[in-house]
């Protein structure tokens, strides 16, 4: 069935420093691939998407890529800030004609140390 | 900037009671989700809704789960007899269309505790 690995599981960085952030997902025909990032006790909020006719996308400190052949992409935080601290989220979905149902990876604790 | 809006924002219920969790998506939206989330772990996805039916429904989403659209704005989420294992958060979501990628709008959720 559809399912999407993440790694790593847990990240520490030193503030100012990158974070990379990998997933690779299984379904070939899955064509759109946004990123959440959850704060304690909180919604998980979109911070970045890529659609899969696209191989990276930026949005400030934000970028995303994708490679379609080997079915991964991958988040990357530059100059990282205490405030990006939180549990991250990858996720996949597939066109379909009534749902866009997304399958989440297993996420990704960022911690950023000032 | 509209918002997905779920009650309660905490239920605590006896095992083998029902429960509803409530949901308001985004007025224009006309795709609906449930999905659940055990302390911890990742974002499940339990079912999709869309023009007054399941759409799509995963393994979790059992004999005991239902959904309904009661009126034009509400979504509900019904658990008939609750079991411990599904205490988790529940997050109910929304998106424009269907037919497409559309980005999920989620709500704050509603954290269900059986005991």
């Amino acid at each position: 069935g559809e399912n999407v690995e993440q790694h790593p599981s847990t990240l520490s960085v030193q503030e100012g420093d990158s974070a990379v952030i990998k997933c690779t997902y299984s379904d070939s025909a899955s064509n759109y691939f946004p990123w959440y990032k959850q704060e304690l006790g909180k919604r998980p909020q979109l911070i970045i998407d890529i659609r899969s006719n696209v191989g990276e996308k930026k949005d400030q400190r934000i970028a995303v890529t994708l490679n379609k052949t080997a079915k991964h992409f991958s988040l990357h935080i530059t100059e990282t800030q205490p405030e990006d601290s939180a549990v991250y989220f990858c996720a996949a979905s597939t066109s379909h004609p009534n749902t866009d149902k997304l399958i989440f990876g297993t996420g990704t604790r960022l911690q950023v140390f000032p | 900037e509209p918002e997905v809006t779920q009650t309660p924002s905490h239920q605590v219920t006896q095992m083998g009671q029902e429960v509803i969790l409530r949901c308001v998506p985004i007025s224009n939206h006309l795709y609906f989700y449930w999905y659940r989330q055990i302390l911890g772990q990742k974002v499940e996805f339990l079912v999709s809704f869309y023009n007054n039916e399941i759409s799509e429904k995963s393994e979790i989403f059992d004999d005991q789960f239902s959904v309904e659209r009661p009126d034009g704005s509400n979504f509900t989420l019904k658990i008939r007899s609750t079991k411990l294992e599904d205490s988790a958060m529940y997050f109910c979501a929304s998106s424009v269309t269907g037919t497409g990628p559309s980005p999920l709008h989620f709500g704050n959720g509603t954290r269900l505790t059986v005991t």
